[in-house]
C-alpha cells in the first residue's frame, strides 16, 4: 500500500520569494509520484509528475520537483512566488500511471504582497 | 484542449434520497475514477473504472454506491441512500496515460 504524508498544512510566502512543499511517501513498490494544484473552486491539475525517468522534473507554472529515493521524498520547489500561486497543493502516489492515487492531506500556499 | 466535465456543480439533497453525480471523460481515454473530498479532508480514492467493470474500490465505496457507462461517453456514480457523511466534493477523473481531473459535483446532504 502506497501513502504520501505533506509537512506543514499551510505555508506563507512573500511574492519573489522561494516555495517549498514537502512530500515523503511510502510505496511497496517503485512509484509514480505526482504535484496537483487545486485552486478555489476548482478541480484538480497537475503540475508534474514523476515516472522513473529523470530525477528532477519540471512541470507547469515554473514548478519543479526532485525525486529523492533515498529520503522516500518528492519535495516541490518554485524559485519565486507569484500572488497566482496562492492554492492548494497536493502530493499523490501511485503504483503505476493510471492506477488510483493516493493524496497526501494538502498544503495551502498564501503569497504576501 | 479536451477536459473531464461533471455536472452538476453543485447537488444538495435530503438524507435518505438517490443522487446520480454524472461525469463525461475525455473521449479516448480508457480508465476512470471517482474521489472524494470531504471539507477540509485529503482527497480519497473511492473506485476505478475499466472495460465497463470496476477495477478497484476502496472501503469507502460500499453497497450505497455503485457506477456505470451507460452510453459509452457518460460515466455515473449513484448513491443509493444518502447520508449525511456523504456530503463533499465528487472527481471524476480519467487517464490513458495520467489523470485528469473534471471540476467536481459538491454534493450537500441535508
Amino acid at each position: 500500500a502506497q501513502s504520501v504524508t505533506q509537512l506543514g498544512s499551510h505555508v506563507s510566502v512573500s511574492e519573489g520569494a522561494l516555495v517549498l512543499l514537502r512530500c515523503n511517501y511510502s510505496s511497496s513498490v517503485p512509484p509514480y509520484l505526482f504535484w496537483y494544484v487545486q485552486y478555489p473552486n476548482q478541480g484538480l491539475q497537475l503540475l508534474l509528475k514523476y515516472t522513473s525517468a529523470a530525477t528532477l522534473v519540471k512541470g507547469i507554472n515554473g514548478f519543479e520537483a526532485e525525486f529523492k529515493k533515498s529520503e522516500t521524498s518528492f519535495h516541490l520547489t518554485k524559485p519565486s512566488a507569484h500572488m497566482s500561486d496562492a492554492a492548494e497543493y497536493f502530493c499523490a502516489v501511485s503504483e503505476r500511471n493510471d492506477y488510483k492515487l493516493s493524496f497526501g492531506a494538502g498544503t495551502t500556499v498564501t503569497v504576501r504582497a | 484542449e479536451p477536459e473531464v466535465t461533471q455536472t452538476p456543480s453543485h447537488q444538495v439533497t435530503q438524507m435518505g434520497q438517490e443522487v446520480i453525480l454524472r461525469c463525461v471523460p475525455i473521449s479516448n481515454h480508457l480508465y476512470f475514477y471517482w474521489y472524494r473530498q470531504i471539507l477540509g479532508q485529503k482527497v480519497e480514492f473511492l473506485v476505478s473504472f475499466y472495460n465497463n467493470e470496476i477495477s478497484e474500490k476502496s472501503e469507502i465505496f460500499d453497497d450505497q454506491f455503485s457506477v456505470e457507462r451507460p452510453d459509452g461517453s457518460n460515466f455515473t456514480l449513484k448513491i443509493r441512500s444518502t447520508k449525511l457523511e456523504d456530503s463533499a466534493m465528487y472527481f471524476c477523473a480519467s487517464s490513458e496515460i495520467e489523470q485528469f481531473f473534471g471540476p467536481g459535483t459538491r454534493l450537500t446532504v441535508l
